[in-house]
């Protein structure tokens, strides 16, 4: 069965760049989570959307943003890149309600890190 | 505020014995609570919630209100199940993970 990818996987980026981090839910799901996960930590919620609209937003910096398009992807853009935001970005995706009774299926995560 | 914790960063048992995770949470409202796994080299997997009151490979877990406690047990314990287990409840869609704990399980 199809999971949620996430790509890139892996991703070097320089204090001050830019980050784009892309998201692709399971077929038919129209919920998608991001999560952060610094070294050493639990994951951390960052924001999530439903059809498309924004539905929550948790500890997510004014740098960066997130949006989900029409064919229900997602991608979180990254901006001013600091050495702490290197870290795990797990993107999670879910169907139904849009509620937090929906399991949510995880993807392998990309692996950020800022030089 | 939302918090979860899971006291034991790692639990190392023998494989046959008796484990138990533990989770506390604090949490306004009355949260749905879940049990997610990442396996080594694999990504975050629900194991089981409680609203399905369910076994997922011998694993149960009970939440007890009281105690705002949704402990996880297996009463054998396998190597397979070797992995970190994080506890989360959830309020309107996002989870809140705990700190995770690592369960090793020797032979």
């Amino acid at each position: 069965a199809a999971g949620v990818i996430q790509s890139p996987r892996h991703l070097i980026k320089e204090k001050r760049e830019t980050a784009t981090l892309k998201c692709y839910p399971i077929p038919r799901h129209d919920t998608v989570y991001w999560y952060q996960q610094g070294p050493g930590q639990d994951p951390q919620f960052l924001i999530s959307f439903y059809e498309k609209m924004q539905s929550d937003k948790g500890s997510i910096p004014d740098r960066f943003s997130a949006q989900q398009f029409s064919d229900y992807h997602s991608e979180l853009n990254m901006s001013s890149l600091e050495l702490g935001d290197s870290a795990l970005y797990f993107c999670a995706s879910s169907s139904g309600t849009g509620t937090s009774t929906d399991t949510q299926y995880f993807g392998p995560g990309t692996r950020l890190t800022v030089l | 505020a939302q918090r979860v914790t899971q006291p034991e960063k790692l639990l190392s048992v023998f494989k046959g014995a008796p484990v138990e995770l533990k989770c506390n949470y604090s949490y306004s409202g009355s949260p749905e609570l879940f049990w997610y796994v990442q396996y080594s080299r694999q990504r975050l997997q629900l194991l089981l919630r409680h609203i399905s009151r369910e076994s997922i490979k011998g694993f149960t877990a009970d939440l007890n209100k009281g105690e705002t406690s949704f402990h996880l047990k297996k009463p054998f314990a396998q190597e397979e199940d070797s992995a970190m287990y994080y506890c989360a409840p959830a309020g309107f869609q996002k989870l809140v993970f705990g700190t995770g704990t690592r369960l090793l399980v020797s032979p």
